[in-house]
């Protein structure tokens, strides 16, 4: 089955610095690749998501990169704030085909600081 | 649009006793819902996927006789811990997948067992 790498586990930046969190996977069949911001005693919240069809995508401070060929994936914060703070999730599926769940990642605690 | 409702959010049962959590799509049909099991500062793992209409399908491990599902609906999903003991006490999240690729997921059930 699939496999989701996550690195760091915590990353502490600057506010207004940039965060980067990176994962790979392991499954080459998996072609839907989706981020989540989950804050305490809540469920995960899409932020962003990309398919395997596209190398980038961005939305306003957001931005996701895809390299299918090193199976890797990374998510970039720009110009980060304070209400960034979270626990940040990295998942893969292929959800293209049947019924697959995501199979997520072990999560980076981001920690803001101010 | 595309919401996922889980009640209750917290719930604390007495050891031996069976819980039911529901998981609904409010403003779309949902064929899959799966449901995750997350540990405290852990990852969501996939514990099993509900199809409406027919049996669950269960990760490697995860006990059916223990974790009931039932999707008899287009909009709900029901998870049941029976004969909960504190080792189950743990943050249940449903998620259904919404047309294309995307999923949304619930705002989780924190299982307490006492």
């Amino acid at each position: 089955g699939e496999n989701v790498e996550q690195h760091p586990s915590t990353l502490s930046v600057q506010e207004g610095d940039s965060a980067v969190i990176k994962c790979t996977y392991s499954d080459s069949a998996s072609n839907y690749f989706p981020w989540y911001k989950q804050e305490l005693g809540k469920g995960p919240q899409l932020i962003i998501d990309i398919r395997s069809n596209v190398g980038e995508k961005k939305d306003q401070r957001i931005a996701v990169t895809l390299n299918k060929t090193a199976k890797h994936f990374s998510l970039h914060i720009t110009e980060t704030q304070p209400e960034d703070s979270a626990v940040y999730f990295c998942a893969a599926s292929r959800a293209g085909g049947g019924a697959d769940g995501l199979t997520f990642g072990k999560g980076t605690h981001l920690i803001i600081q101010p | 649009g595309a919401v996922v409702s889980q009640h209750p959010s917290r719930v604390i049962c007495k050891s031996g006793t069976s819980v039911k959590i529901e998981c609904r799509s409010l403003d779309f049909q949902a064929t899959t819902m799966f449901w995750y099991r997350q540990f405290p500062k852990k990852s969501l793992m996939l514990m099993a996927t509900s199809n409406e209409g027919s049996k669950a399908t269960y990760e490697q491990g995860v006990e059916k006789d223990k974790f009931l599902i039932n999707h008899a609906s287009l909009t709900l999903s029901t998870l049941t811990v029976t004969s909960a003991h504190p080792e189950d006490s743990s943050f249940y999240i449903c998620s259904a997948r919404r047309t294309g690729p995307g999923y949304t997921f619930g705002s989780g059930t924190r299982l307490t067992v006492v």
